[in-house]
């Protein structure tokens, strides 16, 4: 079965300093790959998804992440934080469940704190 | 068009209570999924729904939980005698066909708390 890691539950940067937030995933075929951001008090949606083509993927909001397959990372950036993303930011993979489609592993979250 | 809603937003409810928490999906997804939240944690995957039939069950915790869904639309899932650890966030989402692996729409969720 795929899993998901995500280092950090608590990340704390400074306004205008650069957003790194780490996910690791395993699986045995090429993945399907997301970001998903819930801001307080509200439910999830979609940053940015990597599926076939290009590593690098750009998301909404000013953030990316590239697809590593050597490494099976899937690291979420963006290089200057501003205090409305302050939010939690979960990594995600889909994994097959056979003939009846797909199901989706979240990480368990990491929470991004930016200091004034 | 309508994201995905669920109903209610909030249930507080006694233990050895059941609850039905509803999901609308946005019109036309096939697919439709159940994930529960408990208080700073991750997202733990309940069911799955390919238009009306659960190719996935695994994720429900006990035979307390079970989960329908009617054609391509609503589903509710029902937690019968609850207990105080059944307290968490309720999220349903949908995607356009969950045979391809695609992103996730999600609902606002249904606050449960058991008392």
């Amino acid at each position: 079965a795929q899993s998901v890691t995500q280092l950090g539950s608590h990340v704390s940067v400074s306004e205008g300093a650069l957003v790194l937030l780490r996910c690791n995933y395993s699986s045995s075929v090429p993945p399907y790959l997301f970001w998903y951001v819930q801001y307080p008090n509200q439910g999830l949606q979609l940053l940015l998804k990597y599926t076939t083509g290009a590593t690098l993927v750009k998301g909404i909001n000013g953030f990316e992440a590239e697809f590593k397959k050597s490494e099976t990372s899937f690291h979420l950036t963006k290089p200057s934080a501003h205090m409305s993303d302050a939010a939690e930011y979960f990594c995600a993979v889909s994994e097959s469940v056979g003939t009846g489609g797909f199901k989706t592993i979240f990480g368990a979250g990491t929470r991004l704190f930016v200091k004034a | 068009g309508a994201g995905v809603s669920q109903s209610p937003s909030n249930k507080v409810t006694e233990k050895g209570k059941d609850v039905e928490l509803r999901c609308d999906p946005i019109s036309g997804h096939t697919a439709l999924y159940w994930y529960r939240q408990r208080l700073g944690q991750g997202l733990e995957f309940l069911i799955y729904f390919q238009g009306n039939s659960a190719p996935d069950k695994s994720g429900l915790p006990s035979d307390r939980f079970s989960a329908e869904r009617t054609g391509e639309s609503v589903s509710t899932l029902t937690i019968q005698r609850t207990q105080q650890e059944d307290s968490a966030v309720y999220l349903c989402a949908s995607s356009l066909d969950g045979r391809t692996g695609r992103e996730q729409y999600f609902g606002p969720g249904t606050r449960l708390t058991v008392t």
